[in-house]
């Protein structure tokens, strides 16, 4: 049973492009969040995904923008990079319909903003 | 305004004693509350959690103390094994389901 898979694993960027980042939910579940983790701090929660819809948004500026498929898989993406974007993306996903809402984490990918 | 704390960013424990791991919060309407687990190189793994309901809840090796009228909670690991040896992350939220707001984490590494 796949878990949660994220791609691509690392990227570089310069500062003002743009980036999508992709994540495959766990077999079974219908829910994605993204989080965002600095170095040396917890996971920082941007949005969640359920049924093709943005139901939960952190803080974080509309350059952050999101999108679930119908086969519940999610892309991320973030315009206008800023050096302070520079961080380990995080997906997760949960079932809603299993009323499990403990989550489960992909590897994460490494965005670098030079 | 950091919501969850963990104030000890590292510990470090002998193999076979205790580790204890601790969190503070300050959003009195946190309902649920979970500890998770992070290796280099992968995604936060869960471990444990605790409704707002209880007290305390235990899963072999591992119990989660909370005391809500310190808003304070802890991650006992007994005994600990080098295998223990990750970031740990306590996190809180309004409601199951809803978004994890996470502390800063605390390195526990366990010596042989």
């Amino acid at each position: 049973d796949a878990g949660v898979t994220q791609s691509p694993t690392h990227l570089i960027k310069t500062r003002g492009q743009q980036v999508t980042l992709r994540c495959s939910p766990k077999s079974g579940h219908d829910t994605v969040s993204w989080y965002q983790q600095a170095l040396g701090q917890g996971p920082q929660f941007i949005f969640q995904y359920y049924e093709e819809e943005e139901r939960q948004r952190g803080n974080f500026p509309d350059r952050f923008s999101g999108h679930q498929f119908p086969n519940y898989s999610s892309e991320l993406n973030v315009n206008a990079l800023l050096l302070g974007d520079s961080a380990l993306y995080l997906c997760a996903s949960s079932s809603r319909r299993m009323f499990n809402e403990k989550l489960f984490f992909g590897s994460g990918t490494q965005l670098s903003v030079l | 305004d950091q919501q969850v704390k963990q104030n000890s960013p590292s510990l470090s424990v002998q193999e076979g004693r205790i580790s204890i791991l601790n969190c503070d919060y300050t959003n009195s309407m946190f309902d649920y509350f979970l500890w998770y687990k992070k290796y280099p190189a992968e995604g936060p793994t869960f471990l444990i959690s605790i409704s707002s309901i209880k007290d305390k809840n235990e899963d072999g090796r591992f119990t989660v103390f909370l005391n809500k009228s310190a808003k304070h909670l802890s991650l006992h690991i007994v005994p600990s094994q080098p295998g223990d040896s990750a970031v740990y992350f306590c996190a809180a939220s309004l409601n199951q389901g809803g978004k994890l707001i996470f502390g800063q984490g605390t390195e526990l590494s366990v010596k042989p």
